[in-house]
């Protein structure tokens, strides 16, 4: 079945940089792109950008441009999310979620709490 | 691009239909037939109910029906079940991917 496991909760200083990792398995990982999508506290689902997983292109939400890097490693059939330059309103869960036809996504990850706090 | 526009919030009394609305403009919703929509419960991540306006994915009760009309794009549930109780986002792609705000779904 598809899974994709992300890695566990951060605590960065504002300023810094946070790197979460969302390892898939169940299907051909070069055959679908991946989202990355946040939820700050008690808010609503912010689309992040999305990777090829067959070609690495990318497309960025203009919010993030020069602040956020999406990346794969195919041999290990990981998607990285990078996100610099932290702010307090960064305060998120982060979710990597799987394409399921196109622009919608069929699975998700269980989800990384990073909290941006002096 | 602006968050498509959601009710905050409906209800109904289990086994009545509910319908979430969901207005975006000409250049998303009204552009392409990819609005997508999830359900999120507390501490949960969300699950992909409708996807291309108005098709369940496998696994997905027949209860949960979308359609569009224009710029909105509209989620039905019927039958309404306490387990339906959620919160529930519709998302459309527009050379970018922009959601609503969210609807809380109250199963009375």
């Amino acid at each position: 079945q598809v899974q994709l496991v992300q890695s566990g909760a951060e605590v960065k200083k504002p300023g810094a940089s946070v790197k979460v990792s969302c390892k898939a398995s169940g299907y051909t990982f070069t055959s679908y792109g991946i989202s990355w999508v946040r939820q700050a506290p008690g808010q609503g689902l912010e689309w992040m950008g999305w990777i090829s997983a067959y070609n690495g292109n990318t497309n960025y939400a203009q919010k993030l441009q020069g602040r956020v890097t999406m990346t794969t490693d195919t041999s290990t059939s990981t998607a990285y999310m990078e996100l610099r330059s932290l702010r307090s309103d960064d305060t998120a869960v982060y979710y990597c979620a799987r394409d399921h036809s196109g622009y919608d996504f069929g699975y998700w990850g269980q989800g990384t709490l990073v909290t941006v706090s002096s | 691009q602006s968050a498509l526009t959601q009710p905050a919030s409906v209800s109904g009394s289990p086994g009545q239909s509910i319908t979430i609305s969901c207005t975006g403009t000409s250049s998303d919703v009204g552009s392409y037939n990819l609005v997508s929509w999830y359900q999120q419960h507390p501490g949960k991540a969300p699950k992909l109910m409708i996807y291309e306006g108005s098709k369940r994915p496998s696994g997905v009760s027949n209860r949960f029906s979308g359609s569009k009309s224009g710029n909105t794009a509209s989620l039905t549930i019927s039958g309404l079940q306490a387990e339906d109780e959620a919160d529930y986002y519709c998302c459309s792609y527009a050379g970018s991917v922009v959601f609503g705000g969210g609807t809380k779904l109250t199963v009375l």
